[in-house]
């Protein structure tokens, strides 16, 4: 079983809807969570910590429900810039990885 | 820039070749990774250096030779690779202990072709 689970995609949606991805994660005993943005053949970047109380930056909101292990991030009035990759990554020893999300915002 | 500086951007060698990539953090950093990505693939955790001393090596082969001189500079030594072992090379740093513990910063990547 993998480490992170996420679903590929590809997602493809209008400029200025909302858009969910949800990620799982195996180890109960993991610390720290955080979604990531990639663009194509550039470095991951840190999108936001993922806290179990849940957090909101801008258009990006965040959760954790470490009863299900599932993680989520939910993104309002997506714009074009949004397209990307978005990695669902979990810390416990080392950092794990989902494979990521692909998202298009299409005009 | 994420404080993790990361040379050269491109590579392309010959699978007889002995190339370097380089990496250096000025975040204070106690922790340098080695990641490898391939396309449709998650980052696959090469090595990692805590605290200087090497405390993971994922079976990767012995092609791929690691060095961590001190606390903010790592390289990734290369040397007979083969055409499969194209791919995104990542450097990254984290805090392991104490204050700051947690986040993962990376490198811009060295898209590296093996011909």
């Amino acid at each position: 079983r993998k480490e992170v689970e996420q679903d590929p995609g590809p997602f493809n949606v209008p400029e200025g809807a909302t858009v969910a991805f949800n990620c799982t994660y195996s180890n109960s005993a993991s610390q720290s969570f955080f979604w990531y943005r990639q663009d194509c053949r550039k470095e991951p970047k840190l999108l936001m910590s993922v806290y179990s109380s849940g957090n909101e930056d801008g258009r990006f909101t965040a959760q954790l429900n470490r009863a299900s292990q599932y993680i989520s991030l939910l993104i309002r009035d997506s714009k074009l810039s949004d397209s990307a990759t978005y990695l669902c990554v979990v810390r416990g020893n080392q950092f794990y990885f989902g494979t990521g999300t692909s998202l298009t915002v299409i005009p | 820039e994420t404080g993790v500086t990361q040379t050269p951007r491109h590579l392309v060698m010959g699978m007889t070749n002995k190339k370097s990539l380089k990496c250096e953090q000025h975040l204070g950093h106690n922790a340098m990774y080695w990641y490898k990505q391939s396309a449709k693939k998650p980052l696959e955790l090469m090595f990692v250096y805590s605290l200087e001393e090497r405390v993971e090596n994922n079976s990767v082969p012995s092609r791929f030779s690691p060095e961590c001189p001190n606390s903010s500079h790592l390289f990734l030594h290369l040397h007979t690779l083969q055409p499969e072992d194209s791919a995104l090379y990542l450097c990254a740093s984290s805090q392991v202990s104490g204050t700051g513990k947690g986040k993962l910063f990376f490198g811009s990547g060295t898209q590296l072709s093996v011909l």
